[in-house]
């Protein structure tokens, strides 16, 4: 599975779009981006994935570029709950691989 | 409510003592998958199964064992704790053998401590 970069941290304010940034730059053809996040010690919680086209559910929206280098999750009215550890994974088998993720915190 | 359930919660147990944490899903998902959390090492995959009687490795498998007798059960066993096993552990499953196209739904976790 290609690997994935993404910022350490971030902040961002209480009803404005959190934009969560992904870089997978030797990503496959056959690989999916997927998104998940960990609040606090839970289990990690599914939020969306894609393959090349973008994407957008309940709660969230996923943004995958033209060469697939990079992609973009997109939380449109970030609420304090969703203060939490975001991975992004590139996967094509049957193994996920989760990096160090970014640490997001909403701000009031 | 469909959900994946480990136990125990919490589990402080002494070295070389066996111990099995339970999984079991109701959502009559064919993977199941093992992962373990470490500070400053992320979420890393024990063992993984497609199917009844299909088990696999992940990245972390020595000193852990696993069994899919049935569908719904994928328990971890530890023969032979270490205190280096200390860690927090999640149980995940999958609608589809083929997980790249399926999204995984974790348990809450189990927070083993060995001494």
């Amino acid at each position: 599975d290609a690997k994935t970069t993404q910022p350490t941290s971030m902040d961002c304010a209480e009803g404005r779009a959190a934009n969560l940034p992904c870089n997978h730059s030797t990503i496959s053809g056959n690989e999916y981006v997927y998104w998940y996040r960990q609040i606090h010690s839970q289990g990690p919680q599914y939020i969306i994935h894609g393959l090349k086209n973008n994407e957008t559910n309940e709660m969230a929206s996923l943004i995958i570029t033209e060469d697939r280098k990079s992609s973009t999750l997109i939380l449109p009215h970030a609420t304090l709950r969703d203060t939490a550890v975001y991975y992004c994974i590139a996967v094509a088998g049957n193994k996920l691989t989760f990096g160090g993720g970014t640490r997001v915190l909403v701000k009031p | 409510e469909a959900q994946v359930t480990q136990n125990p919660r919490y589990l402080i147990t002494v070295t070389g003592k066996k111990l099995t944490v339970t999984c079991s899903q109701n959502m009559n998902h064919e993977y199941m998958s093992w992962y373990r959390q470490d500070p400053g090492l992320g979420l890393r995959q024990i063992y993984y199964s497609m199917n009844v009687e299909v088990t696999d490795k992940g990245d972390v498998p020595e000193g852990y064992k696993v069994s899919r007798k049935e569908k719904r059960n994928f328990p971890l066993i530890l023969e032979s704790p270490s205190p280096n096993q200390t860690s927090l552990y999640f149980c995940a499953s999958s609608l589809l053998a083929g997980v790249y196209n399926s999204p995984l739904h974790f348990g809450n976790g189990t927070r083993l401590t060995v001494t």
